[in-house]
């Protein structure tokens, strides 16, 4: 299977941006995605990137793609308590035998301070 | 409204009982799957059927059965429950397997099964 790393914990205080990173070996991945799981709830889908991007904004997130590193990473802007939750980076293909599987990292938990 | 729902949203049993989680879809999405998450090991896929009566092996599908026979149901069924399998159960669907983001999978809420 493909792998998707990321690290495990990260605490900021709030108003602080947070940044998520992620690393992945499917050279074939044609789209990244940003999953968030808020405590006893399913994963809601925050923001994905097209492999052939290098960066997209949406309000207080930003995702950035380094392609040639494999490298994800999720900056939220002025962190709030109610961003505290596991966030999962995942990646699909659409073509190969992996057409629509996702294929999801370990998740990290975000915790953050008052 | 369109959602994932599943039955139940917890459950404790024994080992060697069998259990049925159901899952059930309103958008009459073809693709359907269903993932445990574990603490640390993230969501990994156990069962994902492509439409009506296709499905296929996951990366952890041992102990687990499932079948499709109408679009929109999708059961997770485990014969004879092992403690190995308590685990927190998502199932989820999308359109199509196509791979594109437009048709990202959608996530039920989740079934906390405990094995005694």
């Amino acid at each position: 299977g493909e792998d998707v790393e990321q690290s495990l914990f990260l605490s900021v205080r709030e108003g602080d941006s947070s940044v998520i990173n992620c690393t992945y070996t499917d050279s074939s991945s044609t789209y990244l995605y940003w999953y968030k799981q808020e405590p006893g709830a399913g994963l809601q889908l925050l923001t994905y990137i097209f492999s052939n991007m290098d960066m997209k904004q949406d309000q207080r997130l930003t995702v950035l793609l380094n392609k040639k590193d494999k490298h994800l990473s999720l900056r939220i802007a002025d962190t709030q308590t109610g961003d505290s939750a596991i966030y999962f980076c995942a990646e699909s293909s659409d073509r190969g035998s992996t057409l629509g599987r996702l294929y999801f990292g370990r998740g990290t938990q975000l915790t953050v301070w008052p | 409204e369109a959602q994932v729902t599943q039955n139940p949203r917890y459950l404790i049993t024994v080992t060697g009982k069998k259990l049925t989680v159901t899952c059930s879809q309103n958008m009459n999405h073809e693709y359907m799957s269903w993932y445990r998450q574990d603490p640390g090991l993230g969501l990994r896929q156990i069962y994902y059927s492509m439409n009506v009566e296709v499905t296929d092996k996951g990366d952890v599908p041992e102990g687990y059965k499932v079948s499709r026979k109408e679009k929109r149901n999708f059961p997770l069924i485990l014969e004879s429950p092992s403690p190995n399998q308590t685990s927190l159960y998502f199932c989820a669907s999308s359109l199509k397997a196509s791979g594109r983001a437009s048709d990202t999978q959608y996530f039920g809420p989740g079934t906390r099964l405990t094995v005694l």
